[in-house]
């Protein structure tokens, strides 16, 4: 099993240009997680996915964020216009559906810097 | 909505010593409380979970104890080595069933050889 799989890994961009994530969960997850990491605000949940459907968004800063889930094996999270105080971790993370409180596995994740 | 706390921030043991980090929980009705190991620019991992149906859960060096009385679980480390050196989050559902997860702040680790 090859994991969850981000990329890119790395990402230095400009204030003001868009920025896409993407993200490929472990295959027959039905769920899917979106999370930021910085050292202020710990990990925060942005948004999840059951079988390809938004489930909760409450977590996304604000519109500038958008993240969709064409199919099971893609996801994106892309930013536009990027800021500087989106500069963090993004990681992406899946897990089964089947029963409840399952574990969740996480990508490697990408480093995020928005100069 | 659930709400977890994680004690302490920062921790700090001699090789060989055991470390405990404890999490705290809201909501009576969650029931599933798992840990991850995160070390330096990596992935977090889970190590360990437990279930609400059982007070203990170990392996290897590592075990999990829940008091759901108090509403707090607890990770011990026993026989630390200095690759246990990581930050560890705790982590309970949003709500009782939920597969969206709630973490703690976090826990840096630091096992000193």
């Amino acid at each position: 099993d090859a994991g969850v799989i981000q990329s890119p890994r790395h990402e230095v961009t400009e204030m003001g240009q868009e920025v896409t994530l993407r993200c490929k969960p472990i295959s027959g997850h039905d769920y899917l997680f979106w999370y930021r990491q910085t050292m202020m605000r710990g990990l925060e949940l942005l948004i999840y996915f059951n079988n390809n459907v938004p489930i909760d968004d409450s977590g996304m800063p604000e519109d500038r964020f958008s993240a969709k889930m064409p199919n099971a094996s893609f996801s994106t999270l892309k930013i536009q216009p990027s800021e500087p105080r989106d500069s963090a971790v993004y990681f992406c993370a899946s897990s089964l559906g089947t029963g409840v409180n399952q574990p969740q596995h996480f990508g490697d994740g990408t480093r995020l810097s928005i100069l | 909505g659930e709400n977890v706390e994680q004690h302490p921030s920062t921790l700090s043991v001699q090789e060989g010593d055991s470390a405990v980090i404890k999490c705290t929980y809201s909501d009576s009705a969650s029931n599933y409380f798992p840990w991850y190991k995160q070390e330096l620019g990596k992935r977090p991992q889970l190590i360990i979970d437990i279930r609400s149906n059982v007070g203990e859960k170990k392996d290897q060096r590592i075990a999990v104890t829940l008091n759901k009385t108090a509403k707090h679980f607890s990770l011990h480390i026993t026989e630390t080595q200095p690759e246990d050196s990581a930050v560890y989050f705790c982590a309970a559902p949003r709500w009782p069933g939920a597969n969206n997860l709630f973490f703690g702040t976090g826990t840096r680790l630091t096992v000193i050889p």
